[in-house]
Formats: structure tokens, C-alpha cells, sequence
């Protein structure tokens, strides 16, 4: 069974702090690592697609770094704002197009 | 543009009863996933469409649920026989080719069977 686990479960910060999440994906049979952002009553928005060993990625105040070889992706948010409170999902492609989400990282950012 | 739209926002049906949800995919994009969010749980893959065909639908749990894209754009997840444990977020996506790029997700329909 493949299974894609992310940590921590759910966090709170203060404005102005920077965070980061873990996602760990299995290593083998690897072809796409997603990060997506899913505000309250909002679709989810795609961050990052990420698919070689060692990609690092950028979107403003938001990065993410990838290890296929050991199984694992790192999303950094940095400068926090009230604006991120979100679930930050990472979803693992193991063939072309079907995903295995993790159950998610719930931000909440207190101004 | 536009993007991904589903309907209905919300629906509430009795235990045993018939659904039909219904998925608006961006205009050109030939992929379309079904995914299906339980309380709790991330989205679980349901089933992906290559234009009309079903390229797979490994991730539908049981016959009671069956989807059809006749056109290769709107799609339809029919559900038979509610059950409670049906109950979920039915979240659809798109994507220009496949192939592992980008998907871009509706709203979802927040279905309840009570």
C-alpha cells in the first residue's frame, strides 16, 4: 500500500514567523511530487510540481526542496502571513497521473 | 479564465437514493480526475479520464459508483444506493495533457447522505 505521510499535522505561528512542513513519500517507483494550498470554502491551488532528485522551487515567500531518494519533500514558508492559514496537501505520482494524497498540514497564522 | 466548476455546491439525499454530480473541466484540457475527501482523510484518487475514455478507475470503491465524460469534457460521477458512508467532499480536477503536470481543482460537492 502506498502511503504518503506529512508532519505536523496542524500548526499555529504568529505573523512574521517562518515554517516548515514535511511530506514523506515512498522512494521507489517515483514520477511527480505536488504541492497544493487548500483555503477554507476555495478549490485547491496548485504551489509546486516537483520532479527531480534535488529540485528546489520558489513561489514568493514559499519554497520546496525534494529528495526522491530518500523519500521526502520540505515546503518553507517564509515571513508567515494571515493570508497563508490553509491545508498544505503534498500528493505523490507514482505513475503519470494518479495521486495519493497525504492527509495534510493545517496552517493557521495568528496576526 | 475560466476555471473548474462543479455542481452542485452542496447535496444533502436520503440513504438509498440516487446522485449525480456533475464536473465543469477547464476548456481543451483532455485529462479529468475524480477524487473523493472523507472527514479527516486527503483527497482519495476515484477515477482519471483520458478525453472520453476511462483510463483508469481503479480508485471507485464499489459498482454503486460509475462516471462517464461522453464528450471528453463534462464529466458526470453517478452514485447508486446511497449509503451514509458516502458522505464526503467529491473534488474534480483537470489538466491540459496528463502526463503528471498541474491539476486544477473545483470547489467540490460537500455531499451528505443522512
Amino acid at each position: 500500500i502506498l502511503n504518503v505521510e506529512q508532519s505536523p499535522q496542524s500548526l499555529h505561528v504568529q505573523e512574521g514567523d517562518s515554517t516548515n512542513f514535511t511530506c514523506s513519500f515512498p522512494s521507489s517507483n517515483f514520477y511527480a511530487l505536488h504541492w497544493y494550498r487548500w483555503e477554507t470554502a476555495k478549490s485547491p491551488e496548485a504551489l509546486f510540481v516537483m520532479t527531480l532528485n534535488g529540485d528546489e522551487k520558489k513561489k514568493g515567500r514559499i519554497s520546496a526542496t525534494l529528495n526522491t531518494k530518500e523519500g521526502y519533500s520540505y515546503l518553507y514558508i517564509k515571513g508567515s502571513q494571515p493570508e497563508d492559514s490553509a491545508t498544505y496537501l503534498c500528493a505523490f505520482a507514482y505513475n503519470t497521473d494518479k495521486l495519493i494524497f497525504g492527509t495534510g498540514t493545517r496552517l493557521q497564522v495568528f496576526p | 479564465g475560466a476555471g473548474v466548476s462543479q455542481t452542485p455546491s452542496n447535496k444533502v439525499t436520503e440513504k438509498g437514493k440516487y446522485v449525480e454530480l456533475r464536473c465543469d473541466p477547464i476548456s481543451g484540457h483532455t485529462a479529468l480526475y475524480w477524487y473523493r475527501q472523507s472527514l479527516g482523510q486527503g483527497p482519495e484518487f476515484l477515477i482519471y479520464f483520458q478525453g472520453t475514455g476511462a483510463a483508469d478507475d481503479s480508485g471507485l470503491p464499489n459498482d454503486r459508483f460509475f462516471a462517464v465524460r461522453p464528450e471528453g469534457s463534462v464529466s458526470t460521477l453517478k452514485i447508486q444506493r446511497t449509503e451514509r458512508g458516502d458522505s464526503a467532499v467529491y473534488l474534480c480536477a483537470s489538466s491540459l495533457r496528463g502526463q503528471g503536470g498541474e491539476q486544477y481543482f473545483g470547489p467540490g460537492t460537500r455531499l451528505t447522505v443522512t
